[in-house]
């Protein structure tokens, strides 16, 4: 089956930190990439698409890279309204999968 | 603005059905797929299927392949998803998503309803 794999699964940061997400997935997907931001008690949002495009509206402090079977989110500047969880999201074709998550504390 | 409504929370009996509706408006129905997402309490993300919005085909995760139909109803702008057979294990919050690509049915979701809150209980 087709994994995306995330990691860590937590982290504990301080405000102003840079703070890097990793996602791997278990065989290539290209850019078809997303991540999502879920707050406590929230609906996921969007931040990014297709590996690195910034979701409209979404804070430039977070950016992301990847191809293939690598990726990452990155947060600059670290602030407490980005306390969530955070999940990578692969859409390249049939089974759609997420990873598991990474809970970012402050 | 796009938006997706879905339906009230449901408490179902393990075995029983339960019909999750999701009305869209805001953007062309039958132009955009969406798909179900469940998230169990506490746990990350998973996705069930999707329905094209402009073809109604579905596809489904493994998983749900014998237990679960999507359809819609161009008319209203409304989908639904049908879940069988229910356990325990199908208590979690279902959201339905909107892909950001028109005429794609696997895409980036762009737009969530609110969730629905199924929970399984004797």
């Amino acid at each position: 089956d087709m994994e995306m794999t995330q990691s860590p699964s937590s982290l504990s940061a301080s405000v102003g930190d840079r703070v890097t997400i990793t996602c791997r997935a278990s065989r290539g997907i290209g850019t078809f990439l997303a991540w999502y931001q879920q707050k406590p008690g929230k609906v996921p949002s969007l931040l990014i698409h297709t590996t690195s495009t910034l979701q409209s509206g979404v804070s430039p402090r977070f950016s992301a890279t990847g191809t293939g079977t690598d990726f990452s989110l990155t947060i600059s500047n670290l602030h407490p309204e980005d306390v969530a969880t955070y999940f990578c999201y692969k859409y390249d074709r049939a089974p759609l999968a997420f990873g598991g998550g990474t809970k970012i504390q402050i | 603005q796009v938006q997706l409504v879905q339906s009230g929370r449901e408490v179902k009996s393990p075995g029983a059905s339960v019909k999750i509706s999701c009305k869209t408006s805001g953007f062309p129905f039958d132009t955009f797929s969406l798909n179900w997402v469940r998230q169990a309490p506490g746990q990350g993300l998973e996705w069930v299927g999707w329905i094209s919005g402009y073809s109604g085909h579905t596809n489904y995760a493994e998983k749900f392949q014998n237990r679960v139909t999507m359809t819609r109803d161009a008319s209203t702008g409304t989908a639904y998803m049908d879940l069988r057979s229910l356990t325990s294990d199908d208590t979690a919050v279902y959201y339905c998503a909107r892909v950001g690509t028109s005429y794609h049915s696997a895409g980036y979701l762009s737009d969530w309803g609110q969730g629905t809150l199924v929970t399984v209980s004797s």
